[in-house]
This record gives C-alpha cells, structure tokens and sequence, in this order.
C-alpha cells in the first residue's frame, strides 16, 4: 500500500479557502486517492475520491496533478464547523482485492472566527 | 437506513474479562472491517472481511478475534482484555468494487479497561 504523508496540523480562519497536501510517491497505476473528514467522537465520513486531474463535489475539491505523487484537498470558505482531522487515503484498487483502508494520522484543521 | 451500527457505546472491562463487539451493517456491502483509535492517534486497522467467510490481520490483531458471521454481521472479540486494549473502536463497510474503497463507518464503541 502507499504511504501518504500530511501535515500534522492546520489553522485557518473563518472565510479562507483551505489547501491540505499528502504526498503519496510509490502511488501504484490503479491506486485512487480519497480523504476522509472525522470529528471528534465521530467515525470517519467520506469526502471526496479522485484518479488524475480535478474532481470537484458539493463539499470540496480535489487536485492531482499528472504525476498523482501528491494530491490537494481544498475547502472553499471553510467555518467552524469544518473543524476536523483530514485523512488521505491511497487505495489498494487491484481487480478482485479488498481495499485494505489503512489511516495515517491525519491533518488537525483548526477553524477560527 | 441505518448504516452501520455498533454495540455498545460504552463498555466497562476489568482486566481479563471477555466481551464481544457488534456491528452489522444494512447496506449489502462485502467488505467489512475494525478499527481502533487511541486518544489523538489515527485509525489503526486491526481486522477485515472482503466477503462473508474471509477474514484477515490488520495492522494490530495481537488480542483481538474475528467472525463474519454472515454478510451483515462482523464482531470483534476480546478474550482478555488489558489495559492496553482502552481505546475507541469503529467498525466501517464498503462496497469494495475495484476503484470504489469509500467506507462507511459506525459512531464507534468506547472501551475502557481498568
């Protein structure tokens, strides 16, 4: 499985658009890539999932560039509520196999007025 | 829907007790798996299911068993517990289609023993 790396930690006010990197450089060719959002005493929720370039849903948007070593999450005008930890996530997509989720420890975003 | 749900929330164990953790999920999914998540840590993967039948090793299995019991249904149990086992744990499902890996994922099982 690839290993992601992320930052530990993020502040961010109220407003401003968020950019969180992971960086996945052994991603394998059927490998997708996916974040997760989590709060606290809550279970991981899905956010987004990509293969190349940009995918974009109602909650944020994902870049990858052509290389896929790294990847963007981005919030636009994130709130308090988007207080979270962010994981990424970089599947193991091979035909027939479990995707075995593994976590890394995630970015803490905190959002402030 | 009700998703995945996990039983209980909250549970009490003196050191070398025994107790099981279930989690069932209602939305036909095969894969199935358990986390658990110490305080400020990430999740860390310590069985899973890719269909009824199947289980494998995780990450950290040491302590713990497994049982699908059918494609629903997926418990975790701890034989004796210790205090090392005192952690939050989550219980997720996906579909598990090739390019499809969103799980989804219980509101967790706090467990403390003392």
């Amino acid at each position: 499985l690839a290993k992601t790396t992320q930052p530990i930690s993020m502040d961010s006010y109220e407003g401003q658009e968020v950019n969180i990197t992971c960086s996945h450089n052994n991603i394998a060719t059927n490998d997708y890539i996916t974040w997760y959002q989590q709060f606290p005493s809550q279970g991981p929720r899905f956010i987004i999932q990509g293969y190349k370039t940009k995918v974009t849903n109602e909650v944020a948007s994902l870049f990858i560039p052509a290389d896929r070593k790294s990847s963007t999450l981005s919030l636009p005008r994130v709130s308090l509520s988007d207080t979270a930890v962010y994981y990424c996530l970089v599947g193991d997509g091979l035909a027939g196999t479990a995707s075995k989720l593994t976590f890394g420890t995630g970015t803490r975003l905190q959002v402030t007025l | 829907n009700a998703g995945v749900t996990q039983t209980p929330k909250f549970q009490v164990l003196k050191t070398g007790q025994s107790m099981t953790l279930q989690c069932a999920q209602d939305m036909n999914h095969n894969s199935m798996y358990w986390y658990r998540q110490d305080p400020g840590m990430g999740l860390r993967l310590i069985y899973y299911s890719a269909s009824e039948g199947t289980t494998d090793k995780g990450e950290v299995p040491n302590g713990y068993n497994v049982s699908r019991l059918n494609k629903r249904e997926f418990s975790l149990r701890l034989e004796s517990a210790a205090p090392s086992q005192t952690s939050v744990y989550f219980c997720a499902s996906s579909e598990d289609r090739t390019m499809n890996t969103e799980a989804f994922f219980g509101q967790g099982t706090r467990l403390t023993v003392v």
